[in-house]
């Protein structure tokens, strides 16, 4: 079963630029979950998706927006790019399977602001 | 506001030992306690996880062990190996499936 997959995995951007991150899930999955790694705040949720709906959003200003797809891929989006931007971003595609939790990440997208 | 606290930052154990992470939480909504195991490089991995009804669970080395009353949860790697050594976090989960996580144990195991 092939894992979490997101592209690119490496970025560099311009402080003003916008960035479109990608996310295919485990096929079967219909929930993609995104996350914010850095080193002084660590890992923090940004929004959930699914079945196309936005179903929960962390803490992140509006500059930050995601989308799904019917076929469950998931975009995020970055608007107006500032330094503080520069992470890991990480998706995550999860379903409860046998009234168990199943949860993937994918190895991340490194965005680099300049 | 910190609704997961985890301790230590850094750890460091020798081969063979016990390595012990602590998680502490606030909102007692959550219903879902996973652990999460990260190497250089790569997303985490779910390790093990527990639901609030269950006071320990174990899968191999790796050992959950939940107080309700306290609100406290950690993770016991039993023999340790170098092949361990990774960042390490907690989480909670509520109802709605958003995931908080603590800010991560670095673990060291010694060869």
């Amino acid at each position: 079963k092939a894992g979490v997959t997101q592209t690119p995995r490496y970025l560099i951007k311009t402080r003003g630029q916008q960035v479109t991150l990608s996310c295919s899930p485990i096929s079967g999955h219909r929930s993609v979950s995104w996350y914010q790694q850095t080193p002084g705040q660590g890992l923090q949720f940004l929004f959930e998706y699914f079945s196309e709906t936005q179903r929960n959003k962390g803490n992140f200003p509006g500059r930050f927006s995601g989308r799904q797809f019917s076929n469950s891929r998931s975009e995020m989006n970055v608007s107006t790019l500032e330094l503080g931007d520069s992470a890991l971003y990480l998706c995550a595609s999860s379903s409860y399977r046998a009234s168990s939790y199943e949860q993937y990440f994918g190895p991340g997208t490194r965005l680099t602001v300049t | 506001q910190q609704q997961v606290k985890q301790s230590p930052q850094s750890l460091i154990v020798q081969k063979g030992g016990i390595s012990i992470i602590n998680c502490a939480y606030e909102n007692t909504a959550f219903d879902y306690f996973p652990w999460y195991q990260q190497f250089p490089g790569k997303g985490p991995a779910l390790l093990i996880a527990i639901r609030p009804d269950v006071s320990e669970k174990k899968e191999g080395r790796f050992t959950i062990s939940f107080n309700k009353s306290a609100k406290q949860f950690s993770l016991h790697i039993m023999d340790s190996q170098p092949g361990d050594s990774a960042t390490y976090f907690c989480a909670v989960k509520n109802r709605d499936d958003k995931i908080i996580f603590g800010k991560g144990t670095r673990l060291h195991i010694l060869p």
